[in-house]
């Protein structure tokens, strides 16, 4: 099983508000991701990371931020949130393209 | 602008039967192809990679083939069981970037 992490797995918040939510691997992957998956929706990529200090926007726009200061640390940031946001956030880690992407348990947020 | 698409959207079998999964693509050029499993409301797990290079992987009762140039793939599962359940999802890797398709629900009954 994959070490890679989420938090939290479940969040309910109103209009406005600022998150983040936190993804977490210990394998030292240097490559994370993270999707936005609408239910019954495909995988979108919104934000990739290919080591310390290097972040990229993804194929799906997104009014979210993130930073990568540690390697094992990926987090994404909402600054206000609207409905429009209610989606499920999945993190991945991988080594490459010699191996498989691991996927954290997902966030699934809602926003009223 | 690499499209992946699976076939079929659902399937609902009775539990022993053999099973096959297509996902197709439409940018050839390729670095791998994965097979991942979802169950609801969860993460993803992969199955299965299979490189450019390679025709195809096997895993217990899982086969994938790839055909590249035909822009193929099948996951092939053997002696369906109830808690094959899930949905597949097919993705191909283009520049380290995962291309996903929208996914077989797969559901096994008893």
């Amino acid at each position: 099983e994959a070490d890679i992490y989420q938090t939290p797995r479940y969040l309910v918040i109103g209009t406005g508000k600022k998150i983040t939510l936190e993804c977490s691997q210990t394998m030292g992957h240097d490559k994370m991701y993270w999707y936005q998956q609408d239910p019954g929706m495909e995988l979108h990529l919104i934000h990739y990371s290919y080591g310390v200090n290097s972040t990229e926007k993804g194929d799906l726009s997104s009014e979210s931020t993130v930073s990568r200061i540690r390697t094992e640390h990926f987090p994404l940031t909402l600054e206000s949130a609207r409905p429009s946001h209610t989606s499920q956030y999945l993190c991945a880690s991988s080594v490459g393209q010699v191996d498989t992407q691991y996927f954290g348990p997902g966030t699934r947020l809602t926003v009223l | 602008k690499q499209e992946v698409t699976q076939i079929p959207a659902a399937l609902s079998v009775p539990e022993g039967e053999n099973l096959v999964l297509n996902c197709s693509f439409t940018d050839s050029a390729i670095y791998n192809l994965q097979w991942f499993r979802q169950d609801p409301g969860k993460g993803l797990t992969s199955l299965l990679l299979i490189q450019s290079s390679q025709r195809e992987q096997t895993s217990g009762r899982l086969n994938a083939s790839l055909d590249k140039s035909s822009g193929r793939s099948t996951l092939y599962i053997a002696a369906s069981q109830p808690g094959d359940s899930a949905t597949y999802l097919c993705a191909v890797d283009n520049t380290d970037k995962l291309i996903f398709g929208t996914g077989t629900r797969l559901q096994v009954f008893p």
